[in-house]
């Protein structure tokens, strides 16, 4: 069964540091959303691509956060400097073009930023 | 207009009995309702998915009651499983981008 991947799983950073993260949807999926999610909480939309482009970033802190998906598949969501409330889940989905409802999420990127 | 309100934003239920959790939305141009199941430090899955013309979608033990004239969806778990432990997130959507507006979360906790 096709699975969205995300890499790290985990991430442990200091203030003020860069981290990336990285997503490779599910293949065929032209629609990808990153989320974050903090603990108890559900995901909040931060960016949504229709191929490589942006569709909607209006959640985006565009100061610190910037995402791409340069060639219309994998995408890569980058904090720079990381500040201590970005402690989070780290969420990718990704959509068929033929159920675009339909929102199948990768495993995440749990943060900790000290 | 945009928010999908659920409850309880907890529930202990014995094994073998109903979980029952709630959502209400406004805004009536959703046209997608959508429950996901996520366990901890994993991502949500989707469960099971209504349209506004359907009143009742059952798959195995996991039945979403849709009343569209109260604005009001429900998921009911049959037959409640230790394994059916988790937290459920309700959602709505739009055709208009198909993002997804999420409901608080409910955790769920079968007691054996």
């Amino acid at each position: 069964e096709a699975e969205v991947a995300q890499s790290p799983r985990y991430k442990i950073t200091e203030k003020s540091q860069a981290v990336a993260f990285w997503c490779d949807p599910i293949s065929g999926h032209a629609t990808l959303y990153w989320y974050r999610q903090i603990l108890g909480q559900g995901p909040e939309l931060l960016v949504q691509f229709q191929d490589e482009s942006v569709v909607d970033d209006s959640q985006l802190p565009k100061d610190r956060f910037s995402a791409e998906r340069l060639k219309g598949v994998d995408s890569t969501l980058k904090i720079q400097p990381a500040e201590l409330g970005d402690s989070a889940m780290y969420l990718c989905a990704s959509t068929p073009q033929w159920s675009p409802h339909e929102q199948y999420f990768g495993p995440g990127t749990r943060l900790t930023v000290t | 207009q945009q928010q999908v309100k659920q409850s309880p934003q907890s529930l202990i239920v014995q094994k073998g009995g109903i979980s029952i959790i709630n959502c209400a939305y406004e805004n009536t141009a959703f046209d997608y309702f959508p429950w996901y199941q996520q366990f901890p430090g994993k991502g949500p899955a989707l469960l099971i998915a209504i349209r506004p013309d359907v009143s009742e979608k059952k798959e195995g033990r996991f039945t979403i009651s849709f009343n569209k004239s109260a604005k009001q969806f429900s998921l009911h778990i049959m037959d409640s499983q230790p394994g059916d432990s988790a937290t459920y997130f309700c959602a709505a959507s739009i055709k208009s981008n198909y993002q997804l507006i999420w409901g608080a979360g409910t955790k769920l906790i079968i007691k054996p």
